[in-house]
């Protein structure tokens, strides 16, 4: 886990608010990929960026989900107007070169909403 | 849609027993990984297997890629307390859309 970069730990939100979560991949890391867990579940893959690029977002909500990498700064995963559903552990994970390869994760960003 | 299914999904048994978990799929993958999960923390990485085949020791795990690379299993010998944990295997798409995948975890439980 060390080197991928998590912030915040833990994020409380009201229904209808926002939520940002924020993601620095180990140096030299160049791809993202954003999970989201359920309790009791597995990871559920939502969206691989390279920087200022996504490439697949096929597990990503058609609505009000969005994530971005930009050239300089951390990857953000945004929730807009989030409902209680969206309650969940957001993992971020780097690797230094596409093919999947092995993927680090951080040690994740816990959301509740209330 | 590529699936990845573990089993069992739980398993608690008793400390200095050996076990095996099973990671299993239809599709062939590139790589598999397999991960461990503690409560309120990340997964970490625990090995990488590429090759049908292929045996990956780490102390008292033993890793195996199916021949097929479509299954893989993990074997602990002489369970301890410390292994108690989510464990997750994951798979490299073969179709290039570089996306891995996950199955949803066995946890373990390993009484003193």
């Amino acid at each position: 886990n060390a080197g991928v970069m998590q912030n915040p730990r833990h994020l409380v939100r009201r229904r209808g608010q926002e939520a940002r979560l924020r993601c620095s991949p180990m140096k030299g890391h160049s791809h993202v990929y954003w999970y989201r867990q359920l309790p009791e579940e597995g990871l559920k893959f939502m969206v691989y960026l390279q920087k200022e690029n996504i490439i697949d977002e096929s597990g990503m909500p058609k609505e009000r989900f969005s994530a971005e990498f930009p050239k300089e700064g951390p990857s953000i995963l945004r929730i807009q107007q989030v409902v209680r559903g969206d309650s969940a552990a957001y993992f971020c994970a780097s690797s230094p070169e596409p093919s999947g390869n092995t993927i680090y994760f951080g040690e994740g960003s816990w959301l509740t909403v209330v | 849609t590529q699936l990845l299914e573990q089993s069992p999904q739980f398993l608690s048994i008793q400390e200095g027993e050996n076990l095996t978990v099973y990671c299993n799929s239809s599709s062939v993958f590139s790589s598999l990984q397999w991960y461990r999960q503690e409560p309120g923390e990340g997964p970490v990485l625990l090995v990488t297997v590429v090759t049908g085949g292929e045996v990956k020791k780490l102390k008292r795990l033993t890793f195996q890629f199916g021949d097929a690379r479509k299954d893989s299993s993990l074997h602990i010998t002489a369970a301890q307390p410390g292994d108690t944990g989510l464990y997750l295997c994951a798979g490299e798409s073969m179709n290039r859309d570089d996306k891995i995948i996950f199955g949803k975890g066995t946890r373990l439980h390993i009484l003193p």
